[in-house]
């Protein structure tokens, strides 16, 4: 079945380091790819997508590209802030009305 | 910006005891999810509901859930006899039609059985 691996965390940089959190799938046919972001207390949030191979999704200085050669989407930032703290869940759908499937999520902490 | 909402926030409940978990989805959306997320674990799916019926559920949505829209704006979770290990936060989402299938979570309800 359709899965998404994460790496484990947690994860503790300074701020202005830079950030990488690898994720890979299995998935039949062609799945769209999307990490959410848990800030402490609240909901999930989308911080980007990818619907098909070779797309690259950015958001607030984040980018991820969705690799189908070896089947990952790992999520990068150049230099990150303290206000990134939070968990970060990789994940996958097949098509609307298909559920996610989510990987264990990896929680970093930016120090100053 | 349209949002999904969650309520309550948070719910302290006895084992065995019945609680309903409600969620508001976005207004124009049509499908319809419960997720949990056991403390420290990953986000786990449960059912999805389309067209006033379920469209997929997961092995943990047994008999014990049970899910409705019962006025077109509201989308319920009932957990019927609680247990402890249903202690989870649990989100509703959404999502419409068209786009690229992203779904829209609520902030999530943490549920805590005693």
């Amino acid at each position: 079945g359709d899965s998404v691996t994460q790496m484990e965390g947690p994860v503790t940089l300074s701020e202005e380091a830079f950030l990488t959190i690898n994720c890979t799938y299995t998935a039949t046919g062609y799945p769209s790819l999307f990490w959410y972001v848990q800030y402490p207390g609240e909901g999930l949030q989308l911080l980007l997508k990818a619907t098909k191979a070779d797309d690259k999704g950015s958001n607030k200085g984040f980018e991820a590209t969705y690799r189908k050669e070896t089947t990952s989407f790992h999520l990068e930032k150049g230099s990150v802030q303290v206000s990134d703290s939070a968990v970060y869940f990789c994940a996958l759908s097949g098509y609307a009305g298909n559920q996610f499937y989510f990987g264990t999520g990896t929680s970093l902490t930016v120090i100053p | 910006e349209p949002e999904v909402t969650q309520t309550p926030s948070h719910q302290v409940t006895q084992m065995g005891q019945e609680v309903i978990l409600r969620c508001v989805p976005i207004s124009n959306h049509l499908y319809f999810y419960w997720y949990r997320q056991i403390l420290g674990q990953k986000v786990e799916f449960l059912v999805s509901f389309y067209n006033n019926e379920i469209s997929e559920k997961s092995e943990i949505f047994d008999d014990q859930f049970s899910v409705e829209r019962p006025d077109g704006s509201n989308f319920t979770l009932k957990i019927r006899s609680t247990k402890l290990e249903d202690s989870a936060m649990y989100f509703c989402a959404s999502n419409g039609l068209a786009g690229y299938n992203e779904q829209f979570f609520g902030p999530g309800t943490r549920l805590t059985v005693l």
